[in-house]
């Protein structure tokens, strides 16, 4: 299968901590961008990784930040935990010539 | 706050009967839209989009009908199964997504 895979598909973190969750994009996808789904929301944009540079922004706080390697995987990082941090983090690849695909998620627990 | 929106948290629906699935936005320069399934435990799954040069587009068993006019968009699932069961998000795409909070469907034998 060649689609989107996200690592870990759980964890539990303590207040303060930091997280990094990693993924994956579809063979053939150049542009990763990363969702946080609140339980019984829709997904909400973070941000979008193309050519190794944040391109687009959504409404997060600097706590969250990224990173996309050569290869084209990404990597989201979050300092500084929140209760309200736990969520189902989700991945999302696409070129100009596909649309997006998006992986099953990691369900992150901030305790 | 959110561009797009849906009317009904819930839908139960009769296996076999069609479901309707609502839709609102508030943005009148949207022009892309697509509509995801999200089933438990799997992120959302493609079903169909529409561009705002269109007014309906048909897929299998389903169809997506776009009411410019009141910014208004609406999923119709045919002949409903138990393997539609799962959660409903219409989607404004530009350079992000931007999700309403979605419908749940439930499928009853």
């Amino acid at each position: 299968d060649a689609g989107v895979t996200q690592s870990p598909t759980h964890l539990i973190k303590t207040r303060g901590q930091q997280v990094t969750l990693r993924c994956s994009p579809k063979s053939g996808h150049d542009t990763v961008s990363w969702y946080q789904q609140a339980l019984g929301q829709g997904p909400q944009f973070i941000f979008q990784y193309y050519e190794e540079e944040e391109r687009q922004r959504g409404n997060f706080p600097d706590r969250f930040s990224g990173h996309q390697f050569p290869n084209y995987s990404s990597e989201l990082n979050v300092n500084a935990l929140l209760l309200g941090d736990s969520a189902l983090y989700l991945c999302a690849s696409s070129s100009a010539r596909d649309g997006y695909t998006f992986g099953s998620g990691t369900r992150l627990t901030v305790v | 706050g959110e561009s797009v929106g849906l009317h009904l948290p819930t839908l139960s629906v009769q296996e076999g009967d069609n479901s309707i699935i609502n839709c609102a936005y508030s943005n009148s320069a949207s022009d892309y839209f697509i509509w995801y399934k999200q089933e438990s435990g799997k992120g959302p799954q493609f079903i169909i989009d529409i561009r705002s040069n269109m007014d309906k587009r048909q897929g299998q068993r389903v169809t997506v009908l776009l009411n410019k006019t009141v910014k208004h968009l609406s999923l119709q699932i045919a002949a409903t199964q138990p393997g539609d069961s799962a959660v409903y998000f219409c989607a404004e795409s530009d350079y992000k997504l931007s999700f309403g909070a979605g419908t749940t469907v439930t499928v009853r034998a």
